[in-house]
């Protein structure tokens, strides 16, 4: 089973709902990241944090709002969504450097209606 | 030019064959490398970190060539389980990002 843990695992909603996914991992990983994937196409970048400060945000649209609490958990902030914005949302952490990969959660399905 | 590049497939092969898959990364400065795997509506998996002097991990063998700017993936004695898509990872020197390569998909077939 996976070390990252996301909930939901799937989430529909409105075009004026403000929701939350959130991220948990207990591997004393201190860098965290939010990736978005589309479709039959790889993994895209989103937000990284490393030790608890936003170190990339990759021009991604202010309806998609990161926190990073604590160490441990990862939240991404959802509000005024499109359509196309449906996708699977993930979540992954990494030692500080990122130089042994990530650890991904399981992922929240998103559509968005 | 995409910044990690790879052959969709997809690859289908008979189990018990061999298989290779190909990567090329355009940044000179990466300086790590990683096989992931995914299945269908899964999260990706680290198979296997890629070192330059190659590395193996059972039945899977992983080559870096850095002159050629050139990661590739040997499968040998493919089972069923291992149709999924596989990943071509690369992280940058000084980037705390990895950027993946748009898969290559793998159907093993009985």
């Amino acid at each position: 089973d996976t070390e990252v843990t996301q909930t939901p695992k799937h989430l529909v909603m409105g075009m004026t709902n403000k929701k939350s996914l959130k991220c948990e991992q207990h591997m004393g990983h201190r860098a965290m990241y939010w990736y978005k994937q589309k479709a039959k196409k790889p993994p895209e970048l989103m937000f990284v944090y490393s030790y608890e400060k936003l170190s990339i945000n990759e021009s991604v649209p202010s309806r998609f709002s990161p926190e990073c609490p604590n160490s441990s958990l990862l939240n991404l902030h959802l509000h005024a969504l499109q359509p196309e914005d449906s996708a699977l949302y993930l979540c992954a952490s990494s030692g500080a450097s990122g130089d042994y990969g990530y650890t991904f959660g399981s992922g929240t399905r998103l559509t968005v209606v | 030019r995409k910044e990690v590049e790879q052959d969709p497939g997809p690859f289908n092969v008979p189990e018990g064959a061999t298989v290779a898959f190909n990567c090329t990364y355009s940044n000179s400065a990466s300086q790590s490398f990683f096989w992931y795997r995914q299945d269908c509506r899964k999260e990706p998996k680290l198979l296997m970190s890629v070192y330059s002097s190659g590395n193996e991990d059972g039945r899977f063998t992983a080559q870096l060539n850095r002159a050629s700017q050139y990661i590739s993936l040997l499968i040998r004695d493919s089972k069923l389980s291992d149709s999924a898509t596989y990943l071509c990872v690369v992280k940058d020197t000084g980037r705390r990002a990895l950027t993946f390569g748009s898969g290559t998909r793998l159907q093993v077939q009985p």
